[in-house]
């Protein structure tokens, strides 16, 4: 079954310490995005890669990395510098967005708690 | 910029049919999606315009006007698990989603 993963489901971590979110697709999906949801507000994007070892900031990238080593693979960083890290974060991917709409497929979520 | 504007919420009884209404405002105009998600689930796809008009889907319907920066996702013989948040999302030019806040269905027996 093709699908996208993203583990945990929960993750609890201090305040100060860095925590990777993990997200796989197995849908040969050349474009894959990170979006954090808060309540109240709509989904806000984090970071997306388009292809390869290529990636690119959203429109809330401070205090988050991420790496593309892998078509697969896109795991997203929530650094000690992100201010308010306590948040549902969804992973998502799409078939290259170029000549098409962009569809995008998303992952069951992290919830992720900071104290 | 983008600017998306939903209700916040709306409630309706087993049977009826709800409206939800998407106005926004974009410097670029791909098309308009609609994604249903559960609470603490994935959002799902349910429809996507991208011409003026309404795409019917079962009981789903979705119409667009882009002149007037106007969507609405109707639903129909509405059921108890479409009780959900139901999410209008803008394409811009470069193909990125601008996504509004949501708009949390209710269904009551």
């Amino acid at each position: 079954d093709g699908g996208i993963t993203q583990s945990p489901k929960y993750l609890f971590r201090k305040e100060g310490q860095n925590v990777t979110l993990s997200c796989e697709q197995n849908l040969n999906h050349d474009a894959m995005y990170w979006y954090r949801q808060d309540p109240g507000q709509g989904l806000r994007l984090i970071y997306y890669s388009q292809i390869v070892n290529d990636f690119q900031k959203g429109d809330i990238a401070e205090g988050y990395s991420v790496s593309r080593e892998k078509k697969e693979s896109f795991p997203l960083t929530v650094t000690s510098a992100q201010k308010n890290p306590t948040a549902f974060y969804l992973c998502a991917s799409s078939i290259d967005p170029g000549p098409n709409p962009n569809e995008q497929y998303f992952g069951p979520g992290t919830r992720l708690t900071v104290t | 910029g983008q600017n998306i504007d939903q209700p916040t919420e709306m409630t309706a009884t087993e049977g009826a049919i709800v409206q939800i209404n998407c106005t926004y405002q974009t410097s670029g105009f791909n098309g308009l999606f609609w994604y249903q998600q559960h609470a603490g689930e994935a959002p799902t796809f349910l429809s996507y315009n991208v011409l003026d008009g309404l795409e019917e889907k079962g009981r789903f319907s979705s119409f667009l006007s882009r002149s007037k920066g106007y969507s609405y996702l109707l639903l129909k013989e509405l059921q108890m698990k479409d009780s959900a948040s139901y999410l209008c999302a803008v394409e811009n030019s470069w193909g990125k989603l601008q996504f509004g806040a949501g708009t949390q269905v209710v269904v009551t027996p």
